[in-house]
């Protein structure tokens, strides 16, 4: 168990230009989620996949967001016409769900990708 | 909108004495709590958990009370010790469509003295 791994650990970029994000999660897990962490605050839920079904989106989440996970493994998080307002701690997440368990798989957490938009 | 409140953003406690850490929620359908640790430039690492079935969750050092009627949980270190130090955060989910999110609190920063 190698736990969960994102890609890059620290980007910094000029405002305008395009970012792309990876996160690995452990090998076994169904669902993976993003969240977005900005300083003092906890993290925010951003998106999240089961398997390689995006399920829900949050508002936070705008129109210059997306996210895919086309095989059900890694995910991706791009971040379109990057803005001063999305530096942040970009953390990725994963558990493993099954129905016996209902909703209380614990979500296990990456390193993250730290975000600077100049 | 805060859901989750963790209202101390500071704690300090002396080695080998009880941390108690606290988080209220407002949300009655929250029914998964979590505790999280997390260190500089690292990402939150999972402590303990407790479902609204019980009101207490004990693993080793640490204990999680959660108090239902009073929408309110904390978590119990004994005895603090100084890699205890870190922020600790206090996180709740609710069974809605076959799915779950984290919602967090602001944090607690520990900090733990020889």
């Amino acid at each position: 168990d190698t736990g969960v791994s994102q890609n890059p650990r620290h980007k910094i970029t000029k405002r305008g230009q395009n970012v792309t994000f990876r996160c690995d999660p452990i090998s076994e897990h169904n669902r993976l989620y993003w969240y977005r962490q900005t300083l003092g605050q906890g993290p925010e839920f951003l998106t999240y996949f089961q398997n390689e079904a995006q399920l829900e989106k949050s508002r936070l989440l705008s129109d210059r967001f997306s996210a895919e996970r086309p095989k059900g493994s890694f995910s991706t998080l791009e971040i379109q016409r990057t803005e001063q307002g999305d530096s942040a701690m970009y953390l990725c997440a994963s558990s493993s769900y099954s129905a016996g368990t209902g909703n209380t798989d614990t979500q296990y957490f990456g390193p993250g990708t730290r975000l600077t938009v100049l | 909108d805060q859901q989750v409140k963790q209202n101390s953003p500071s704690l300090s406690v002396q080695e080998g004495r009880i941390s108690i850490l606290n988080c209220d929620y407002t949300n009655s359908m929250f029914d998964y709590f979590l505790w999280y640790k997390k260190y500089p430039a690292e990402g939150p690492t999972f402590l303990i958990s407790i479902s609204s079935i019980k009101d207490k969750n004990e693993d080793g050092r640490f204990t999680v009370f959660l108090n239902k009627s009073a929408k309110h949980l904390s978590l119990h270190i004994v005895p603090s010790q100084p890699g205890d130090s870190a922020v600790y955060f206090c996180a709740a989910s609710g069974f809605s469509g076959g799915y779950n999110k984290l919602i967090f609190g602001a944090g607690t920063r520990l900090a733990v003295h020889p």
